[in-house]
Formats: C-alpha cells, structure tokens, sequence
C-alpha cells in the first residue's frame, strides 16, 4: 500500500529565508502528488499538484515542489519565506493502481517563521 | 458557490451520546470523504463514497457510519460516543482521485 512519509515534523525558520519541506512517499509507477495548508483553525487548502508533465510545479503564495521519481519525493520550496506562511503543510499521494481510494497524507509538517 | 459545508463547527457530547456530522458540497464531485484530524496523526480516513449509492472504509471506521444520502451529501454518524472520538473532523470531496476540496471541520469533544 501506498504510504507518505514527511521527514520533518517541525522547521523553524526566519522571514525571508529560504525553506524546504521535504516528502518521500513509496514507489510506484503512476502517482498524482499533492501539497496542501492549513492555517490555524482552518481546513485545508491545496497549495499545488503534481499529475504529469514538468517535474517543477509552481503553486501559489510563491511554493513551488519538484517531482523527482527516481528518488520518490516531492519536496516543497519557497526561497524566502513570510510571516503568514506559518502553518502546517500537509504533502499527499493519490495511487493511480488503486482506483476509487482516497488521498494518502503525510502526517504533517509545522513551518513556524518568526521575525 | 460555498465548496464544501459542515456543520456544526463546534460539538460537545458526553459518553455514549450520539450525533450527526453533516457536510455537502455544490462542486457536482462524485467522490466524498470523511476524516479525523489528531495532533501528530496527521488526516486519517474514516470512510469515503467514491460516488453516490457506495461507501466504503477508511483506515479508522470504527465507532462511526456513513450515509451517503444523494451526490451532494455525505453524513457521518457516532451512535455511542467515546473519549477517544474527540478530534477534528473534515469533509472533502473530489472528481475521482484529483485534488480534494476541504470543509471548514467540526471540533468535537467527548467529555
């Protein structure tokens, strides 16, 4: 079975400095990949996605993921970072062999950035 | 156009009461989906309705139902709440196994 594995469960960092967030999931051939946030006392909210095409995918607030399939990760980037982006970052698989499951999700990662 | 809507946002049971979690979406998405949210669990799926008439388990059904009462709505049920059932709860939905759209959540706790 599919599994997502997120290697950092907190990352502190400063506003304007760069970051990354990084995400394995287990092999597969065909996979749609996904970042979500969620901002405090919110529901979640997709960030970008991976389904085929350029490995490099932009999304929004200035994150972009790089699709990388011989090492099985999507890490999330930003190269410098504000305040408001603290929030939790969840990353997400969907397996196309297994048709009709749902989402596959990391278990999380708190990005807190301070002044 | 809403999204996805649950209600309530905020529930306070006791042991061995029962409720109704409601969530509908106007996106016409085949597939729905029910979660809890735990702090250091991450999301974990309770059960999910790939399209209307079919629901299926998650990887945490126990204590819950479903009831997927037409495309749009989607119900999850606690007949004798416990502690443990104290969570976050999401509702989603989505057209196949492309991105899901998230609800608000309902904080629930079990006293």
């Amino acid at each position: 079975a599919q599994s997502v594995t997120q290697l950092d469960s907190q990352v502190p960092v400063f506003e304007e400095a760069p970051v990354e967030l990084r995400c394995n999931y287990s092999s597969s051939v065909s996979v749609y990949l996904f970042w979500y946030v969620q901002y405090p006392n919110q529901g979640l909210q997709l960030l970008l996605k991976y389904l085929s095409g350029s490995t490099l995918v932009k999304g929004i607030n200035g994150f972009e993921a790089e699709f990388n399939k011989s090492q099985t990760s999507f890490h999330l980037r930003k190269p410098s970072v504000h305040i408001s982006d603290t929030a939790e970052y969840f990353c997400a698989v969907s397996d196309l062999n297994q048709a009709g499951t749902a989402l596959i999700f990391g278990k999380g990662t708190t990005l807190s950035v301070s002044s | 156009n809403a999204g996805v809507t649950q209600t309530p946002k905020f529930q306070v049971l006791k042991t061995g009461q029962s409720m109704t979690l409601q969530c509908a979406q106007d996106m016409n998405h085949n597939s729905m989906y029910w979660y809890r949210q735990d702090p250091g669990m991450g999301l974990r799926l309770i059960y999910y309705s790939a399209s209307e008439g079919t629901t299926d388990k998650g990887e945490v059904p126990n204590g819950y139902n479903v009831s997927r009462l037409n495309k749009r709505e989607f119900s999850l049920r606690l007949e004798s709440a416990a502690p443990s059932q104290t969570s976050v709860y999401f509702c989603a939905s989505s057209e196949q196994i492309y991105e899901q759209y998230f609800g608000p959540g309902t904080r629930l706790t079990v006293t």
